[in-house]
């Protein structure tokens, strides 16, 4: 079975200052990785996902995430954050020849002004 | 494009009781899965449905079931509610190929349950 570590519950930032959320998984077979965020009281959104090919991935509103299979990992990343950034941060997991995901615990970005 | 939907969106009911939760499909979508998500926890995997047949589920007892429609939208029951049912209940949905398997998921606002 896979499972899915995120090794922060919580990140508090600065305003403009970069941030890195770190997520590791184990697995004996493929993977494919994303990244959801939960705003308070609403449901997940894909925040991005690592099917094939390039090992990083891009959202449209600045993150980035990189796979990176010898350490098991996939890490979360932007230059610099905004306030609207405050959030709660799933990493999910599945399995080459199934759909369903697995999660980590969350990781809450707290972004300060 | 038309996302997924779920109501209700929150729910309060006593122990015991029974409980339909209800989901549409972001359009396109032919897969749906329901996700129990405690305060403060990650989302756990309840079970999933495709062309109206359970096609993987959780470590969730029988209690916990549900329906696929032929217009993919779906339900989630769950019967004898107890204390610790009280969650956010999430679903998603997903393309699936013929071999039944999707990849990326989309998920809707949620049901929040309430079990006193």
């Amino acid at each position: 079975a896979q499972s899915v570590t995120q090794l922060d519950s919580q990140v508090p930032v600065f305003e403009e200052a970069p941030v890195e959320l770190r997520c590791n998984y184990s697995s004996s077979v493929s993977v494919y990785l994303f990244w959801y965020v939960q705003y308070p009281n609403q449901g997940l959104q894909l925040l991005l996902k690592y099917l094939s090919g390039s090992t990083l991935v891009e959202s449209i509103n600045g993150f980035e995430a990189e796979f990176n299979k010898s350490q098991t990992s996939f890490h979360l990343r932007k230059p610099s954050v905004h306030i609207s950034d405050t959030a709660e941060y799933f990493c999910a997991v599945s399995v080459e020849g199934y759909s369903t995901l697995t999660f980590g615990k969350g990781t809450m970005l707290l972004v300060s002004p | 494009e038309t996302g997924v939907t779920q109501s209700p969106t929150h729910l309060i009911k006593t122990r015991g009781q029974q409980v339909t939760l209800r989901c549409s499909s972001q359009s396109g979508h032919n897969t749906v899965s329901w996700y129990q998500q405690a305060l403060g926890q990650g989302p756990q995997f309840i079970f999933q449905y495709y062309r109206e047949e359970e096609n993987g589920r959780g470590n969730f007892p029988p209690r916990f079931s549900g329906l696929q429609f032929p217009n993919y939208s779906s339900e989630l029951n769950v019967n004898a509610l107890e204390l610790d049912d009280s969650a956010l209940y999430l679903c998603a949905s997903s393309l699936a190929g013929t071999s039944g398997i999707g990849k990326a998921q989309y998920f809707g606002p949620g049901t929040r349950l309430t079990v006193l």
